[in-house]
């Protein structure tokens, strides 16, 4: 979708290094997520926000944190605390938030490795 | 907990025949399910979504049901390309938590 986007696409991260994963959105979309997704696997939830200056953890936030300053912005910092952190994320957004029955679109994915 | 199941993990079928996934979810109170297509190395694009107030919605050659009862939904393609073999993920928004919970996907290939 061209309204979400992911920088850097490609980002290699050195032994206790903390990087910050860019997601900025000109949807005008109130929610925001992280998801993870290993090698042939599922994507697995991180942290979202609903709404600014307010967000939850996911199911694998450990290693991981967020901030939402501005609605169109979710930046993911990936700290040393997360030894395992090669993988592809994605983030997404979608309309409303909460219950809204609406669609999470996604940016093209960052793929983070270790140097 | 929140879960969505998802089968099966891998699937192929000849070109020209139809695909099924079958995907289950826990919470009753979910009321929206959207279906994903990834290709390899690309984000997933939103394919078909269905709504809990209907039981079933086509798009040309997909299809999607939902049966609340049973707490599951269903993706069908018929008539088979190659450029349908790609990763499948089925979805169901979690309301009472308000996110999206994703299954673990289907690897479908499309023999010629």
């Amino acid at each position: 979708d061209g309204g979400i986007t992911q920088s850097p696409k490609y980002l290699f991260r050195k032994e206790g290094q903390n990087v910050t994963l860019s997601c900025e959105q000109n949807l005008n979309h109130d929610a925001m997520y992280w998801y993870r997704q290993d090698p042939g696997q599922g994507l697995r939830l991180i942290y979202y926000s609903q709404i600014v200056n307010d967000f939850q953890k996911g199911d694998i936030a450990e290693g991981y944190s967020v901030s939402r300053e501005k609605k169109e912005s979710f930046p993911l910092t990936v700290t040393s605390a997360q030894k395992n952190p090669t993988a592809f994320y994605l983030c997404a957004s979608r309309w409303g938030g909460g219950a809204t029955d609406q669609p999470q679109h996604f940016g093209d994915g960052t793929r983070l490795s270790i140097l | 907990g929140e879960n969505v199941e998802q089968h099966p993990s891998t699937l192929s079928v000849q070109e020209g025949d139809s695909a099924v996934i079958k995907c289950t979810y826990s919470d009753s109170a979910s009321n929206y399910f959207p279906w994903y297509k990834q290709e390899l190395g690309k984000r997933p694009q939103l394919i078909i979504d269905i709504r809990s107030n209907v039981g079933e919605k086509k798009d040309q050659r997909i299809a999607v049901t939902l049966n609340k009862t049973a707490k599951h939904f269903s993706l069908h393609i018929t008539e088979t390309q190659p450029e349908d073999s790609a990763v499948y993920f089925c979805a169901a928004l979690y309301s009472s938590a308000s996110k999206i919970i994703f299954g673990s996907g289907t690897r479908l290939s499309i023999r010629p």
